[in-house]
């Protein structure tokens, strides 16, 4: 079975600074990915970033990066120069094998501060 | 640009009672898949679809039916309503081992 555990239940960060959320991940799959998506508080769940277990580069998309550690299976979310709209709950999430399904972590309320 | 689309938004149901959720996405998407979120519980899937016609049960399907008569259309049905049911439902859809993308989400209470 599959299980994502991410132990930040909230973070606090100054506008412009970064931060990192945390996500550990557990599979016996050697192909799987791993996804992290914004839920703001209007509700909805926005794709962030997605990370290949094959993939030899962590992923980048804007600000937000993931710095993907193997051996230690993490896969942690970095967002650099925090805004004020980056105050929301970050949900890690993984796809294992071929299954197509993700399994969330619990999130971790992020509140970016003045 | 709809994307999946999620009816109703809100529902208040007594006990016993019974409704349907229904899904609608207009990616083309071969899958889909009702999650229910919960405070401090993440998202649990409660069944999934890999193409027209199929459904599979996820980690929380007792007192969930699901119906995939159309590949753009995903029913989640309650036949008896109880309050461990209150929750916000959302319905995603993707390609195969691609991302989801999620529905705006319903929220169901059961007195």
């Amino acid at each position: 079975a599959q299980k994502i555990t991410q132990t930040q239940p909230g973070m606090f960060v100054q506008e412009k600074e970064a931060v990192t959320l945390d996500c550990t991940y557990d599979t016996s799959d050697q192909s799987y990915g791993l996804f992290w998506y914004k839920q703001p508080s209007s509700g909805e769940m926005i794709f962030l970033i997605y990370q290949g277990s094959y993939d030899e580069q962590n992923a980048t998309e804007g600000r937000y990066s993931l710095n993907f550690q193997k051996a230690r299976k993490s896969a942690n979310l970095v967002i650099s120069a925090s805004q004020l709209g980056d105050s929301a709950m970050y949900f890690c999430a993984m796809r294992a094998g071929t299954a197509s399904k993700l399994t969330f972590g619990t999130g971790t309320r992020l509140q970016v501060t003045l | 640009n709809a994307g999946v689309t999620q009816t109703p938004k809100f529902r208040v149901l007594k006990t016993g009672q019974s409704m349907t959720l229904l899904c609608a996405q207009d990616m083309n998407h071969e899958y889909m898949y009702w999650y229910r979120q919960d405070p401090g519980m993440g998202l649990r899937l409660i069944h999934y679809s890999v193409g027209e016609g199929t459904t599979a049960k996820g980690e929380v399907p007792d007192g969930y039916n699901v119906s995939r008569l159309k590949k753009q259309n995903f029913l989640l049905g309650l036949e008896s309503a109880a309050p461990s049911q209150t929750s916000v439902y959302f319905c995603a859809s993707s390609y195969p081992l691609l991302a989801l993308f999620f529905g705006e989400g319903s929220r169901l209470t059961v007195l």
